[in-house]
């Protein structure tokens, strides 16, 4: 069974660092990419960027690109998503999910709630 | 890149049939068949429902179907169910990026 699972909920302070991750199983991890997707309180979805676990080639969103850094351990399976300084709107769930083709995301991790606040 | 352009709401009796399109543009929806829907009820993770265009994975079932014409693609639910009462998410495959666009979303209420 193909699974994704994420690290537990954050509260974090505005200029603090944080690094959340995603560890899949049941699949071949590094014949992969994953995504990050951010959904802010109350609204949609949006792609923040994906990363090929075999290689780790990565790919930003424009509205993304030097705000996060999306990373992965192949050997543990596991994607990252880092933060080097939180601000107030990085407040949001964010999900990470396996793409198996186009824009497709086949499967979803459970996600994780950032809250930043001071 | 802009976001696909879905309709806020929809909603329909028990039973009935809806559909829930999503617009984009000649540099995604309209060249390639990279547009997948999700469903996502209040406080879960989303769920793919159609990949492909017109595909349905595993266990989704058979009253949920996708289309397009264009540059607009649209999903239809059939014998409408409580159940179905969520959010729903288009996305598509865009050029520009070389990744992933995702509509606003459409809240469908089963009245």
């Amino acid at each position: 069974e193909v699974q994704l699972v994420q690290s537990g909920a954050e509260v974090k302070k505005p200029g603090e660092s944080l690094k959340i991750s995603c560890k899949g199983s049941g699949y071949s991890f590094t014949n992969y990419w994953i995504g990050w997707v951010r959904q802010m309180p109350g609204k949609g979805l949006e792609w923040m960027g994906i990363i090929y676990a075999g290689d780790s080639d990565t790919r930003y969103s424009p509205s993304f690109q030097g705000q996060v850094t999306i990373s992965a351990d192949k050997s543990i399976s596991t994607a990252y998503l880092q933060w080097s300084s939180l601000k107030a709107s990085d407040t949001a769930m964010y999900y990470c999910a396996r793409r198996s083709v186009g824009s497709t995301f086949d499967y979803w991790g459970q996600g994780t709630l950032v809250t930043v606040s001071s | 890149q802009s976001a696909l352009t879905q309709p806020a709401s929809v909603s329909g009796s028990p039973g009935q049939s809806i559909t829930i399109s999503c617009t984009g543009t000649s540099s995604d929806v309209g060249v390639y068949n990279y547009v997948s829907w999700y469903q996502q009820h209040p406080g879960k993770a989303p769920k793919l429902m159609i990949y492909d265009v017109s595909n349905r994975p595993s266990g989704v079932s058979n009253r949920f179907s996708g289309s397009k014409s264009g540059n607009t693609a649209s999903l239809t639910i059939s014998g409408l169910q409580a159940e179905d009462e969520a959010d729903y998410y288009c996305s598509s495959y865009a050029s520009s990026t070389t990744l992933g666009v995702f509509g606003g979303g459409t809240k469908l209420t089963v009245l």
